[in-house]
Formats: structure tokens, C-alpha cells, sequence
């Protein structure tokens, strides 16, 4: 268990629909990280939100947003979906290096998969 | 730009054999390395990681790498496979954290079948 979960575990939609898919980060991390896994993609790095403000954006579609709240967990959005969205969705936390140079190692919670029919 | 190659799609091992699988990596300053598995339906989980110092890193479960900085790779070993570690793995790239993101690049994946 890494001490990050996701909600739900599953997602079955429809094409057109909207969802919403929860992260809460292992305690005491400060950086949230949104991947998606698919077929035909691969792992794709998609959002970095550090406490509270986005810091990175990878192949993230216009459709897709995501935020952090305050109490550090974070939700991703994903709108107008289509079949090609249906994949594994995995959230990762880290914390924060104190110095030039640091790096924090990345946990992966066990994902949600999205289906859209 | 950082990129992860894992050459092998597939790799089917007889149990008790030894095991590399291979990872060569892109990257502008000094990669920080690391190995993932995922059963199937699971997440990732971290094998081991590689920032800096001795080359030959150690990991759970019996995983070993070595980082050869000469040839860009980050090939993972282990001397006696077992029936349980077949699974998918992935090799993963990441940049230092000086308060900028610090996102992995992955490569695609190497899935793994032991045999009995």
C-alpha cells in the first residue's frame, strides 16, 4: 500500500458525459501527479499540482482539468468524453526536496479505470 | 527532450532462469532512473531507483540495475525468476526537483511471462 488513494476504482460512462476522479495524496505530500495509461499512448504524464497551484502540463487535453484544494487532495476532470478516453488513470504524490539538487521519489495509487461506451 | 526506449515488448523466462530486461534512456543532465512493476489490474509499484553514487542499485524482491551512463541504459536483472514475477515493467526517467515539475517519462513496457 503506497498511501495514496484513488476514487472510484472503476467509472463506466457514456460518450458526452462528465466525470470526476479523486486523489488524496500519502500525508505530508505536497506534490500531486495525474498519469494516464492507455493502449495505444502508454504512461502519459498529464498535470503536476504543488500545493495548490499547477506546475506542470503534460498531454493533457483541453477537455481535462484538474485542481488541488486546500487540504491537498486533488480532483481530476474530465469532460465531453469519448471512446479514446477510456484508460487507467493513476494519481502520484511526492514531497519536496530542501535543496538544489533533491529529488523525491513518486507513489502511484492503484488507479481508476474510466470506460466510455 | 527526456524518452524512455524498453526494446523487448515481451519476454517469457523459464522459472529459476535469470532475467534482464532492457531500458535505455534520453536525457539532457543526469537522469534520475528508476524501475516499476504492475500486476495485472494493479498499480505501479517501485522496484528500485537510481539518483546518484554506486551504479549497481539494489531493489526489492531480489531486482537489481545497473546505470551505464556510456550507453544510456538502466537494464534491470535478477538472478532466479520466480512464477510470481510475471507482470508488466517499466522503466521511468526524471529530472532533478529544484522547485520546477519533476514529471517521469515512461517507456512503454516490457511484459513479462515466467514459465513453469
Amino acid at each position: 500500500d503506497s498511501g495514496v488513494t484513488q476514487t472510484p476504482k472503476h467509472l463506466i460512462t457514456a460518450t458526452g458525459q462528465r466525470v470526476t476522479l479523486r486523489c488524496s495524496p500519502r500525508s505530508g505530500d505536497l506534490s500531486v501527479y495525474w498519469y494516464q495509461q492507455s493502449l495505444d499512448q502508454g504512461l502519459q504524464f498529464l498535470i503536476q499540482y504543488y500545493n495548490g497551484e499547477e506546475r506542470a502540463k503534460g498531454n493533457i487535453l483541453e477537455r481535462f482539468s484538474a485542481q488541488q484544494f486546500p487540504d491537498l487532495h486533488s480532483e481530476l476532470n474530465l469532460s465531453s468524453l469519448e471512446l479514446g478516453d477510456s484508460a487507467l488513470y493513476f494519481c502520484a504524490s511526492s514531497g519536496y526536496g530542501t535543496g538544489a539538487g533533491s529529488y523525491n521519489e513518486q507513489f502511484f495509487g492503484p488507479g481508476t479505470r474510466l470506460t466510455v461506451l | 527532450a527526456q524518452s524512455v526506449t524498453q526494446p523487448d515488448i515481451h519476454i517469457t523466462v523459464s522459472e529459476g532462469a535469470s532475467l534482464e530486461l532492457r531500458c535505455n534512456y534520453s536525457y539532457g543532465a543526469t537522469p534520475y532512473l528508476f524501475w516499476y512493476v504492475q500486476s495485472p489490474g494493479q498499480g505501479l509499484q517501485l522496484l528500485l531507483k537510481y539518483f546518484s553514487g554506486d551504479t549497481l542499485v539494489q531493489g526489492i524482491k531480489g531486482f537489481e540495475a545497473e546505470f551505464k551512463r556510456s550507453q544510456s541504459s538502466f537494464n534491470l536483472r535478477k538472478p532466479s525468476v520466480h512464477w510470481s514475477d510475471a507482470a508488466e515493467y517499466f522503466c521511468a526517467v526524471g529530472g532533478r526537483n529544484t522547485g520546477t515539475a519533476s514529471k517521469l517519462t515512461f517507456g512503454t513496457g516490457t511484459r513479462l511471462q515466467v514459465t513453469l
